[in-house]
């Protein structure tokens, strides 16, 4: 079975300071794949990044990387120069890869982030 | 945006009544999930559906069924709505069809079962 654990239930960041989100998964699957999702307080679940176990770079995208350590089973959201309109709850995933009809998410429970002027 | 509707948006209904819920894509995707959202739980998966009439249980699937008469449209049915149901409830699709990993997630339904 599939795992995710997020550590940190909120978080307080000052404005323009990075911010390390920690993910940790547990999975007997070799190949398997690793996402966050932004959850603002409108309720929407906004795609943010995807790393794929077998990927040799860690993902970026735009202020988002996503540090990821396999021996760890670690998979990190980095946020850059956070703005105010990074608060939002934040949610770590994984699928069981790349088998067709297997990309079932498992949530983490989540990380409120709250930017601070 | 993935042109994925859920309606209707909020609904409120009282114990025992059947319930159904909708998911419309507009991209002929072939996979399509329903997830439930709780405090203290995340989401979770309760079906998903590899294709029309191809559907498989998730994680929390009793008291639930689904169907796929098409592809634009996903049905998720409470058949006797209990207060334990009361969520907010995400349909998603998949781009795997489209050869990526992500998934697209509907505006979500939240649902009161009094």
């Amino acid at each position: 079975a599939q795992k995710i654990t997020q550590t940190q239930p909120g978080m307080f960041v000052q404005e323009k300071e990075a911010v390390t989100l920690d993910c940790t998964y547990d999975t007997s699957d070799p190949s398997y794949g690793l996402f966050w999702y932004k959850q603002p307080s409108s309720g929407e679940m906004i795609f943010l990044i995807y790393q794929g176990s077998y990927d040799q770079q860690n993902a970026t995208e735009g202020r988002y990387s996503l540090n990821f350590q396999k021996a760890r089973k670690s998979a990190n959201l980095v946020i850059s120069a956070s703005q105010l309109g990074d608060s939002a709850m934040y949610f770590c995933a994984m699928s069981r890869g790349s088998n067709f009809g297997n990309e079932k998410l498992t949530f983490g429970t989540g990380t409120r982030l709250t930017i601070i002027p | 945006d993935a042109g994925i509707t859920q309606s209707p948006r909020h609904k409120v209904t009282e114990t025992g009544t059947p319930v159904t819920l909708r998911c419309h894509q507009t991209e002929n995707h072939r996979y399509m999930y329903w997830y439930r959202q709780d405090p203290g739980h995340g989401l979770r998966l309760i079906h998903y559906s590899y294709g029309v009439k191809d559907t498989d249980k998730g994680e929390v699937s009793d008291g639930y069924s689904v169907s796929r008469s098409k592809t634009e449209d996903f049905l998720l049915t409470l058949e006797s709505a209990t207060s334990s149901q009361t969520s907010v409830y995400f349909c998603a699709i998949s781009n795997l069809d489209r050869g990526s990993y992500e998934q697209y997630f509907g505006p979500g339904t939240r649902l009161t079962v009094t």
